[in-house]
């Protein structure tokens, strides 16, 4: 049982690149999330899912674009990166329920980028 | 900007000494969460407390929540080197999954 898997784990982009960020649940959880963590600025959270075919932006939306695939998987794609943009980004999924006190959001372990 | 802000910022004690930190956030909430990071890693959770509780314990934590202040405290007793952590509030809106995260508080115990 994986959990939350986050591939790649590193990435280094040019400004002007593009790329997806991967992100697969093994839980059968109903809700997956992108936040970005900044130095100082704790977790912000980028996009979410709710639901499979279902996605809403977060606090900092801009320059970025999300794909629920299905419900194990969620992506993250920035189509032309920025320095702006050097963070590091952690997916994290969770099954909202009467169990909730049971269930608590499962994150992955993170992809460090750097945008040059 | 962001829905949960914790204060304060950042925390030194003794080892064995009590360490408080607050949690305040804006809007109406479901569920309200404390996680901790370690220097370089994911979040683990920590705890979890609804809108219609007031307080929760787990081990050494003690968290409680005030809905008409929009307010929750972390407690740890009895602190650990081991707890030396980032902790971080974490709250639902009410009526949605949306799930952010408040700024942090960097607790460091001294041995």
């Amino acid at each position: 049982n994986a959990g939350v898997t986050q591939t790649p784990k590193f990435q280094v982009l040019k400004t002007g690149q593009s790329m997806t960020l991967q992100c697969a649940q093994d839980m059968n959880h109903n809700s997956m999330y992108w936040y970005r963590q900044d130095p100082g600025m704790g977790l912000r959270l980028i996009y979410y899912s709710a639901s499979e075919g279902t996605t809403d932006k977060g606090e900092v939306p801009n320059g970025y674009n999300v794909s629920r695939l299905n419900k194990r998987e969620f992506s993250l794609r920035l189509e032309s990166a920025a320095p702006s943009q050097t963070s590091v980004y952690f997916c994290a999924s969770i099954s909202w329920g009467q169990d909730l006190g049971n269930s608590p959001l499962h994150f992955g372990n993170g992809t460090r980028l750097t945008v040059t | 900007s962001q829905q949960g802000e914790e204060d304060p910022q950042a925390l030194s004690i003794q080892e064995g000494e009590n360490a408080t930190m607050n949690c305040s956030y804006k809007t109406s909430i479901n569920n309200l969460q404390w996680y901790r990071q370690n220097s370089g890693r994911g979040l683990v959770h920590l705890i979890l407390i609804r809108s219609n509780e007031r307080e929760k314990h787990s081990g050494r934590l003690r968290v409680t929540l005030d809905t008409s202040k929009k307010s929750s405290s972390l407690l740890i007793t009895a602190s650990r080197a081991a707890d030396t952590a980032s902790y971080f509030c974490a709250t639902d809106a009410h009526g949605n999954e949306k799930l952010t995260f408040g700024t942090g508080t960097r607790l460091t115990i001294i041995p």
